[in-house]
Formats: C-alpha cells, sequence, structure tokens
C-alpha cells in the first residue's frame, strides 16, 4: 500500500458526460500529479500540482482539468468525454516540488469507460 | 521533446536466470531515471532509479546501468523468481523542472517456474 487513495475505483460514463476523479496523496506529501495509462499510448504525464499550485502540464487535453486544495487532496475532472478517454488515470504523490530527487508514490488508480 | 524507447516489450525467463531490459531516451538534458514495476491491477511501485552522474546502481538483486554518452539504461534481474513476473516501466526526467516522468511504453516480464 503505497499510502495514496484514488477514488473511485471504477467508473463507467456515456459519451459527453463529465467526471471528477479523487486523489488524497500520502501524509505530509505536498506534490500531486496525475498520469493517464492506455493501451494505445502507455502511461502519459498529465499534470503536476504543488502546494496548490500547478508547477506543470503534459499531455493534458483542454477538456480536462485539474485542482490542488487547501487539505492537498487534489481532483481530476474530464468533460466532454469521448471513447478515447476510456484509460486508467493514476495519481502519484511526492514531498518535493519536483525540483530535487523525491519518489513518487502511485495510487491505485481508477478505470475509467466510457460507452 | 522527450522520447523514451523500451525493448523488448515482452519477456520470459525461466525462474533463476536472469532478465535484462533496455531504454534509450532522446533528450541528453534528461538527468533521472527511474524504474517501475506494475503488478496487475496494481499502480507502479518504485523498483530502482539512478541519477545522470552515476553509472550503475545496485540493490540486492536488481541492478541498473546508465550510458550516457549512448543515452541508454538498462535493468538487470539476476536470479529471477516467479513474483518478479509484472509490467517494467522505464522513465526519464530533467528534475529541477519538475519530476514529470516520460514513460517507455513497458516490458512484460513472465518467470517461468
Amino acid at each position: 500500500d503505497s499510502g495514496v487513495t484514488q477514488t473511485p475505483k471504477h467508473l463507467i460514463t456515456a459519451t459527453g458526460q463529465r467526471v471528477t476523479l479523487r486523489c488524497s496523496p500520502r501524509s505530509g506529501d505536498l506534490s500531486v500529479y496525475w498520469y493517464q495509462q492506455s493501451l494505445d499510448q502507455g502511461l502519459q504525464f498529465l499534470i503536476h500540482y504543488y502546494n496548490g499550485e500547478e508547477r506543470a502540464k503534459g499531455n493534458i487535453l483542454e477538456r480536462f482539468s485539474a485542482q490542488q486544495f487547501p487539505d492537498l487532496h487534489s481532483e481530476l475532472n474530464l468533460s466532454s468525454l469521448e471513447l478515447g478517454d476510456s484509460a486508467l488515470y493514476f495519481c502519484a504523490s511526492s514531498e518535493g516540488s519536483g525540483s530535487s530527487y523525491n519518489e513518487q508514490f502511485f495510487g491505485p488508480g481508477t478505470r475509467l469507460t466510457v460507452l | 521533446g522527450e522520447n523514451v524507447e523500451q525493448h523488448p516489450s515482452t519477456l520470459s525467463v525461466q525462474e533463476g536466470d536472469s532478465a535484462v531490459i533496455k531504454c534509450t531516451y532522446s533528450d541528453s538534458a534528461s538527468n533521472y531515471f527511474p524504474w517501475y514495476k506494475q503488478e496487475l491491477g496494481k499502480g507502479p511501485q518504485l523498483i530502482i532509479d539512478i541519477r545522470s552522474n552515476v553509472g550503475e546502481k545496485k540493490d540486492q538483486r536488481i541492478a541498473v546501468t546508465l550510458n550516457k554518452t549512448a543515452k541508454h539504461f538498462s535493468l538487470h534481474i539476476t536470479e529471477t523468481q516467479p513474483e518478479d513476473s509484472a509490467v517494467y516501466f522505464c522513465a526519464a526526467s530533467l528534475i529541477n523542472y519538475g519530476q514529470n516522468f516520460v514513460f517507455g511504453p513497458g516490458t512484460r516480464l513472465s518467470v517461468l517456474p
């Protein structure tokens, strides 16, 4: 158990809908990273938040957004969902801001299925 | 941007044999190279990492080597055990600009008893 929690475990929804994925980092970790894992794209970095502020963006679609709240939990919002958005979404957390070598601890993931 | 290639995509070995997975990266500025193991139904877990100022690092049965000139790094697992069966991902990143990994496509390792 990495100490990172993600809810829900599974999510089934329809095209065009909007969903919110939630992540609670390990106690004391200030950074949260979001990743998407799909069969055709592999494991891709989406976005990084540190202590409530966005630090970096990766291959995140404009239909997707994220935020990190004062209690450090994070939410990833996916809107206007398409079939291709079906994937595993992982959250990871680490102690630092990403400017030094800190291990990222991954949560168990949320499996999103868009029908 | 950074691009990471990984080979082979699948690897089967007999229990007790060694396994080697190789990765290449494109951005010579990358300075941190972790390896993650992902078991079925779980998130990736760090098993070993190496920084660009080091050529080799070992942790029990696992070792990683880095050749900065050739821009490739490899994972070596010796005395493989059935519990080593999993998908392994290499990654590259540039620390100091956020630890935003670019992952390789993964290698599915099967250790046959």
